[in-house]
């Protein structure tokens, strides 16, 4: 296992248009978590599954956000409609219970 | 209030000084905190976790949590140039929230 994998790596896209990501976590890690990072900040908070359940949502996921995990395997975070402010690092952890967090290398999104 | 605080610096020091990063929280209910490391362009890496009250070493790195000030640090000694990163302090929960990170740069 080669840890968790983001895909892709950057996404360079026009303002308006829908953007999708990929999230392969640790086989074995049945927690999914995505954050978002921008220059100088932590990353924030964005939402989580557990399996193939999404168990809870920040309210900074707006309705032009939508996160699925089907089969609880890997999982996809969509934006439509992008924004300028929708730029930034995208990332993606798995863990599972007594485990710390792993995180993925980020999609780092720039939406012109 | 942000769940978790912390000085954004950013610290600069020369090799071989302790270095103490320094984060609070404002829920005395949290038992977990974590430090992690994030190198320019790349994902935060897990340094250490503690549970509740005390100190945990692990090589030249120590964590350390005073739940009576909701106090979290984590100390560097002999500091070297390749410790230049960001340190971000979280707590844990069924999801993490972090704070916003210490830049910190180790000259030779």
């Amino acid at each position: 296992d080669t840890g968790v994998s983001q895909d892709p790596r950057h996404k360079i896209t026009k303002r308006g248009q829908n953007v999708t990501f990929r999230c392969d976590p640790i086989s074995e890690h049945n927690r999914l978590y995505w954050y978002r990072q921008t220059l100088g900040q932590g990353p924030e908070f964005l939402t989580y599954f557990q399996n193939e359940a999404q168990l809870e949502k920040s309210r900074l996921l707006s309705d032009r956000f939508s996160a699925e995990r089907p089969k609880g395997s890997f999982s996809t975070l969509e934006i439509q409609r992008t924004e300028q402010g929708d730029s930034a690092m995208y990332l993606c952890a798995s863990s599972s219970p007594g485990h710390g967090y792993t995180f993925g290398s980020g999609t780092r999104l720039t939406v012109v | 209030q942000k769940e978790v605080e912390q000085d954004p610096g950013p610290l600069s020091v020369p090799e071989g000084a302790i270095v103490s990063l320094n984060c609070t929280y404002s829920n005395s209910a949290f038992q977990y905190f974590m430090w992690y490391r994030q190198y320019s362009r790349k994902g935060p890496e897990l340094l250490m976790y503690t549970y509740s009250s005390g100190n945990k070493e692990d090589g030249r790195f120590t964590a350390q949590v005073d739940k009576s000030s909701k106090y979290i640090s984590l100390f560097i000694r002999d500091s070297q140039p390749s410790d230049s990163a960001t340190y971000l302090c979280a707590r844990g929960s069924n999801d993490m929230r972090f704070g916003a990170g210490t830049r910190l740069t180790v000259k030779p």
